[in-house]
């Protein structure tokens, strides 16, 4: 089944900053690469997706790249602000998987003022 | 409703005792998911349905674990004779489309199991 591994698990940055998050994933099946925000005692938010068909997407401060060949993601947060601070978990599906996401153990980022 | 709602909230439930969780997803989604996110983790997929009919349960942990979408709307987890390794936040999650694009999540039930 599919695999997907995250890092780095902490992150702190200062506000302003920029902030990258990174996922690798097993299954090049996925075609889905979706991005969840969650604070603490919260839901999981999504905050930005990909999919396979694309290299890269953009929401205002916030990018995900993709990589097929080599099997990655990532996540660029630019300007970072404290109400950006929250773990976020990465995830792929594809078509195969009827639905089913996998997702990373999480990165905590805290943004320092 | 204007989003997935879950009940209980929280949960604790002595070692051994039955719970039903509910899931209530998003009015005209056709997909439902259940997740189990452990402490510290990413959430666990559990199970997978498209409108009433439950298409994956692979993530299920055990016998224990039984859920139902009888009519296509709300969605009840059910979890027999708990044990202490079955605390955790569960969470349900909704979709429009079928498959697993753009899903918004409940905000959990927490079980303790004591």
């Amino acid at each position: 089944g599919e695999n997907v591994e995250q890092h780095p698990s902490t992150l702190s940055v200062q506000e302003g900053d920029s902030a990258v998050i990174k996922c690798t994933y097993s299954d090049s099946a996925s075609n889905y690469f979706p991005w969840y925000k969650q604070e603490l005692g919260k839901r999981p938010q999504l905050i930005i997706d990909i999919r396979s068909n694309v290299g890269e997407k953009k929401d205002q401060r916030i990018a995900v790249t993709l990589n097929k060949t080599a099997k990655h993601f990532s996540l660029h947060i630019t300007e970072t602000q404290p109400e950006d601070s929250a773990v976020y978990f990465c995830a792929a599906s594809g078509d195969t998987n009827a639905g089913k996401s996998t997702f990373g153990d999480g990165t905590t980022l805290t943004v320092k003022p | 409703g204007a989003g997935v709602s879950q009940s209980p909230r929280y949960k604790v439930a002595k070692r051994g005792q039955d719970v039903a969780l509910r899931c209530d997803p998003i009015s005209g989604h056709v997909s439902l998911f259940w997740y189990q996110q452990a402490l510290g983790q990413g959430p666990e997929f559990l199970t997978y349905f498209q409108n009433e009919a439950q298409l994956d349960k692979s993530g299920l942990p055990s016998d224990r674990f039984f859920a139902e979408r009888p009519e296509g709307s709300v969605s009840t987890l059910k979890i027999q004779r708990t044990q202490q390794e079955d605390s955790a936040v569960y969470l349900c999650a909704s979709s429009l489309e079928t498959g697993g694009f753009g899903y918004t999540f409940g905000s959990g039930t927490r079980l303790t199991v004591v």
